[in-house]
């Protein structure tokens, strides 16, 4: 079990610039979160999906953000255009149907928006 | 609705002895709780959790939690530190729709 796998692992853009991360959820997870982590908020839940379909996003700070899981393997979560403020680290997590048992998390992308 | 307060913001303690992180959790819902640990610059790593089974939880690393419906505590302990416990950690709670509710986190020191 290769885990969540999240790529990049770091990103660094400029200003005004499309960043896309993407993750690849733990196979047989139904579903799966995108989480944002700074020092003066912590932990924030983005979005998440349940069997593919956005169940809530009201954690989605404004349009520039974006998800999408076109399948039950691959998620995007894309910024356009890209602020410095949005320098955070972003994470993924899946859970399977159950829930009870945990999330399993990645490894986390860091970006860097100069 | 559901929630968690961590207690203290940083712990200290010197290596061998015990460590205390106290939370306190509101929840509408029979819950499920959660501690996880975040090591400098690496992801969240689950220690342990409950969910309506035995009160007392045994997570990894010799970490262990209880859970105190009268008193909506889920308490995390271990009864000697290490240099590698020093991380930080988070209480949370999760609802029936899986959602996760996060706690500020503690930090832990551990001195030599």
């Amino acid at each position: 079990d290769a885990g969540v796998i999240q790529s990049p692992r770091h990103e660094v853009t400029e200003m005004g610039q499309e960043v896309t991360l993407r993750c690849k959820p733990i196979s047989g997870h139904n579903s799966l979160f995108w989480y944002r982590q700074t020092m003066m908020r912590g932990l924030e839940l983005l979005i998440y999906f349940n069997n593919n379909v956005p169940i809530d996003d009201s954690g989605m700070p404004e349009d520039r953000f974006s998800a999408k899981m076109p399948n039950a393997s691959f998620s995007t979560l894309k910024i356009q255009p890209s602020e410095p403020r949005d320098s955070a680290v972003y994470f993924c997590a899946s859970t399977p149907p159950a829930g009870g048992y945990g999330y399993t998390f990645g490894s986390g992308t860091r970006l860097t928006v100069v | 609705a559901q929630s968690v307060t961590q207690l203290d913001s940083h712990v200290s303690v010197s290596e061998g002895t015990p460590v205390l992180l106290r939370c306190n959790y509101s929840s509408s819902y029979s819950p499920s709780l959660f501690w996880y640990v975040q090591h400098p610059n690496k992801g969240l790593q689950l220690l342990l959790k409950y969910t309506s089974a035995a009160t007392l939880v045994k997570g990894i690393n010799g970490f262990e939690a209880e859970f105190k419906k009268s008193e909506t505590s889920f308490h995390l302990t271990k009864p000697s530190a290490h240099m590698s416990d020093a991380a930080e950690y988070f209480c949370v709670v999760s609802g029936p729709d899986y959602k996760l509710s996060f706690g500020a986190g503690t930090t832990v020191t551990v001195r030599a």
